[in-house]
């Protein structure tokens, strides 16, 4: 079954303790990227990835890393979580040349006290 | 400044009748705009699309009307379903291939 997974889908942690939370999709997908869902203020795109070592800030990146050193998989790495990075957050992937249409995994919810 | 606007969060609709989910946008750049649907506790899947070259774009019971003059897409469903609940997200592709999305109506579909 063609997916986008992630890990954990809930994650409760504290100020400071560096959290990862990993993406992988089985579709051969070159495009991946992370969104992060906010009330009232949709989808905002954190980092995106067009290929293997390639990867570019969206419109929120402050406060988070990324890597992508295999194509199917693509990890959100918080440093050093703060309160204002708690959020509901989505990984999805795409064809590189049809990155519009893009496959969401079903989301890790992020509560950082 | 938000560049996609779903000015509203909610909307309710009787089953049977026309649901219409309003979107406007700021950036003239935008050359792509979709619509998405999400569930509870699911990620968002791609519903419809539509390119700047075009006004209107038709797929089933979904349909998506595009105004570019009036920076202005709607998404138009008919009929209606109770499985048509969800939130949807519009959202517009600018430089660089980025989407930036809309904060999403919720729509509820009353049987």
């Amino acid at each position: 079954e063609a997916q986008v997974t992630q890990n954990p889908r809930y994650l409760i942690t504290v100020t400071g303790k560096k959290l990862t939370v990993t993406c992988s999709q089985n579709m051969n997908h070159e495009y991946m990227s992370w969104y992060r869902q906010d009330p009232g203020l949709g989808l905002r795109q954190i980092y995106y990835s067009m290929n293997v070592e390639v990867t570019d800030k969206g419109d929120v990146p402050e406060g988070y890393k990324v890597s992508r050193k295999e194509k199917r998989n693509f990890p959100l790495i918080l440093e050093s979580p703060s309160p204002n990075q708690t959020s509901l957050y989505f990984c999805a992937s795409g064809l590189a040349g049809n990155t519009d249409t893009q496959y969401f995994g079903p989301g890790t919810r992020l509560t950082v006290l | 400044d938000q560049q996609v606007k779903q000015n509203s969060p909610s909307l309710s609709v009787q089953e049977g009748r026309i649901s219409i989910l309003n979107c406007d946008y700021t950036n003239s750049m935008f050359d792509y705009f979709l619509w998405y649907k999400k569930y509870p506790a699911e990620g968002p899947t791609f519903l419809i699309s539509i390119s700047s070259i075009k006004d209107k774009n038709e797929d089933g019971r979904f349909t998506v009307f595009l105004n570019k003059s009036a920076k202005h897409l709607s998404l138009h469903i008919v009929p209606s379903q109770p499985g048509d609940s969800a939130v949807y997200f519009c959202a517009a592709r600018g430089a660089g291939n980025m989407l930036t999305f809309g904060g999403g109506t919720r729509l509820m579909v009353k049987p």
